[in-house]
């Protein structure tokens, strides 16, 4: 079946450090790939996608590449900021469904500290 | 600006009693799914609808009902309460037609049961 595992947390950086948070799934056929972030007290709001092998999804300083050979979809920032504390989520979709349901994995804390 | 809301934001309850969690989305979207969020496992899919009329269970349906009248809303029921489905509820909704569609997601339900 369909499944996504993700590093577990939390983690703990220091601003401007460079961050990666792992993303491996289990999935036939071609799924799209997301990360969601979730803020403190909010819902989730789509942070990056891709849609299909080696495209690369980035948005807010934030990347991630599609990865079919080590089904993988790591997500990596630069250099973090306080402001980017909060759960990631990474979440597939599976290409067989064209109604929008998603697996997600099971969310890495990311506290970035001053 | 569309939206998807949900009501209440945080609700306390007795094991035993019916619950009903409000969804309302203005995005004209068919697509409406309900999540439930707990730690260790990210968001699990509990019921989903692709129209009016149209309402399918997802992986963790057992005590939980939803219906769809209008599109613009998937009231969530937990039939008897009890202690398990603790948990922050999420409602999303999405275009159909392409898995690749991005979720935009409610600000979440916590339940409570006591």
């Amino acid at each position: 079946g369909n499944s996504v595992t993700q590093m577990e947390g939390p983690v703990t950086l220091s601003e401007e450090a460079f961050l990666t948070i792992n993303c491996t799934y289990t999935a036939t056929g071609y799924p799209s790939l997301f990360w969601y972030v979730q803020y403190p007290g909010e819902g989730l709001q789509l942070l990056l996608k891709a849609t299909k092998a080696d495209d690369k999804g980035s948005n807010k300083g934030f990347e991630a590449t599609y990865r079919k050979e080590t089904t993988s979809f790591h997500l990596e920032k630069g250099s973090v900021q306080v402001s980017d504390s909060a759960v990631y989520f990474c979440a597939l979709s599976p290409f067989s469904s064209n109604t929008g349901k998603l697996i997600f994995g099971q969310g890495t804390t990311l506290q970035v500290k001053p | 600006d569309a939206e998807i809301t949900q009501s209440p934001r945080h609700k306390i309850t007795e094991t035993g009693r019916q619950v009903t969690l409000a969804c309302h989305q203005t995005w004209n979207h068919n697509n409406m799914f309900w999540y439930r969020q707990d730690l260790g496992h990210g968001l699990r899919l509990i019921h989903y609808s692709y129209g009016v009329q149209d309402t399918n269970k997802g992986e963790v349906s057992d005590g939980y009902s939803v219906s769809r009248s209008n599109t613009e809303d998937l009231p969530l029921t937990l039939e008897s309460a009890a202690s398990s489905q603790t948990s922050v509820y999420f409602c999303a909704s999405s275009e159909q037609g392409a898995h690749q569609n991005e979720a935009f997601f409610g600000q979440g339900t916590r339940l409570t049961v006591v």
